[in-house]
Parts: C-alpha cells; sequence; structure tokens
C-alpha cells in the first residue's frame, strides 16, 4: 500500500528550463510534506517542506505546491543547474493522535539535468 | 563530526548470518529512525524512536529485524539469519524532535550472498 506515489521514475530537462516534480498521496490524514534529494552513495538532505495550511512554499529556485483537494503536490526548481541531477523524494507525515508522526516516503523520481 | 555516522559502510555477509548495523544521531536529536532503500525502491520506514516513548516498530518487515537505542542516543539495528532479500542500503535519521527535519546518514550498504 504505497500512501506516498512519485509516478515518474525519471524526468530529463534542459538547463535553465524548469523542472517540475509531481507527488501523489492516499491517506488524507497527512498534514506536512517535504521534499529530500539525494546524490548517489550519499544520505538524502532535506529541501523544502510545507503545511497543510499552505499551498505555497518558496525558497530561492524552489518552490513546493500543494493541492489538498487533489492530494497532490509538486516541486518546481527554476532555472534548473547540471547541480540539481539527483534523486528527489517526497515525502509526508501527519498526526495519528500519539507521539509518533514518522515520514512516509515516495519511490524517488531521478532528475537529470542537461548542459 | 557533525552529522549523523552510520558504521559499517559496507557489510557483505553469508546467508543466515547475523549483522548488526550502528548509527550515532547527531547529539541532542531527540528523534531516530531507520530507513532502508532496497534497489530500484524508494525509503522505506522501518522504526521510529522518539524520546523515551515506546518506538514505532510498526515498519520492521519480520521478527528477525529489531533495534535499540542506548541512553537515547546511540541505535543498533540487528538482523538476525539474513536472507538475500536483505540486500538494501540501511539508512539512519535523526531530529531534534518529532517535527523536526530529518539528517540522514550516509548508509550501510548490505549484501547477503
Amino acid at each position: 500500500d504505497q500512501q506516498v506515489k512519485q509516478n515518474s521514475p525519471s524526468l530529463s530537462v534542459q538547463e535553465g528550463r524548469i523542472s517540475i516534480l509531481n507527488c501523489d498521496y492516499t491517506n488524507s490524514m497527512f498534514d506536512y510534506f517535504l521534499w529530500y534529494k539525494k546524490y548517489p552513495a550519499e544520505g538524502p538532505t532535506f529541501l523544502i517542506s510545507i503545511s497543510s495550511i499552505k499551498d505555497k512554499n518558496e525558497d530561492g529556485r524552489f518552490t513546493v505546491f500543494l493541492n489538498k483537494s487533489a492530494k497532490h503536490l509538486s516541486l518546481h526548481i527554476v532555472p534548473s543547474q547540471p547541480g540539481d541531477s539527483a534523486v528527489y523524494f517526497c515525502a509526508a507525515s501527519g498526526k495519528y493522535g500519539g507521539a509518533t508522526n514518522k515520514l512516509i516516503f515516495g519511490t524517488g523520481t531521478l532528475l537529470a539535468v542537461q548542459p | 563530526g557533525a552529522g549523523v555516522s552510520q558504521s559499517p559502510s559496507n557489510k557483505v555477509t553469508e546467508k543466515g548470518k547475523d549483522v548488526e548495523l550502528r548509527c550515532d544521531p547527531i547529539s541532542g536529536h531527540t528523534a531516530l529512525y531507520w530507513y532502508r532503500q532496497s534497489l530500484g525502491q524508494g525509503l522505506e520506514f522501518l522504526i521510529y524512536f522518539q524520546g523515551n516513548s515506546a518506538p514505532d516498530k510498526s515498519g520492521l518487515p519480520s521478527d528477525r529485524f529489531s533495534a535499540e537505542r542506548t541512553g537515547g542516543s546511540v541505535s543498533t539495528l540487528t538482523i538476525q539469519r539474513t536472507q538475500q532479500e536483505d540486500s538494501a542500503v540501511y539508512l539512519c535519521a535523526s531530529s531534534l524532535d518529532f517535527r523536526g527535519e530529518l539528517f540522514f546518514g550516509e548508509g550501510s550498504r548490505l549484501t547477503v550472498l
């Protein structure tokens, strides 16, 4: 049962253009969403997050959009740079009535930015 | 160091042997997570420790897997009687609290022959 889905395993864009990575979730209890970036042989690193009380959060070249009615979020990177080439993981968490609040990750999208 | 430290970075073992993977979280972080990434798969949640609360073990795939966290700091993930399907990168992460950003280690790559 995949609660967080990234349906595109890979994406290729030209340097300077916009990269759009998509993520869908099924659990309506999720109220906090994050994007992590992973280079080969390294652990994932936090990129940007959004709470369910917002529909947009921007940090430099990175913007995350949340559509709660569609249970969909997306990460926009503009302009894309070759150094952005990595695997991007979407993650979600929610209040389950207790202190535990584990992050559920998607399967990742490999972004390749072509010079 | 200032980051999450995991050891060993690589482990090759024979089917049926037990393995232990260690995680040193960032000092002061109360939450500690174990995930694993199998080839071509996403990050699969295994277990979560938060302060003195009972750990959330809901992601452990079988009773061959166990984890403990001593003194609220170092954690050890133990896999007994390893199977080939246990081969994966095991990632540890810590956060300041249950809502904090997760900081990941570089992972321990386990290969079961």
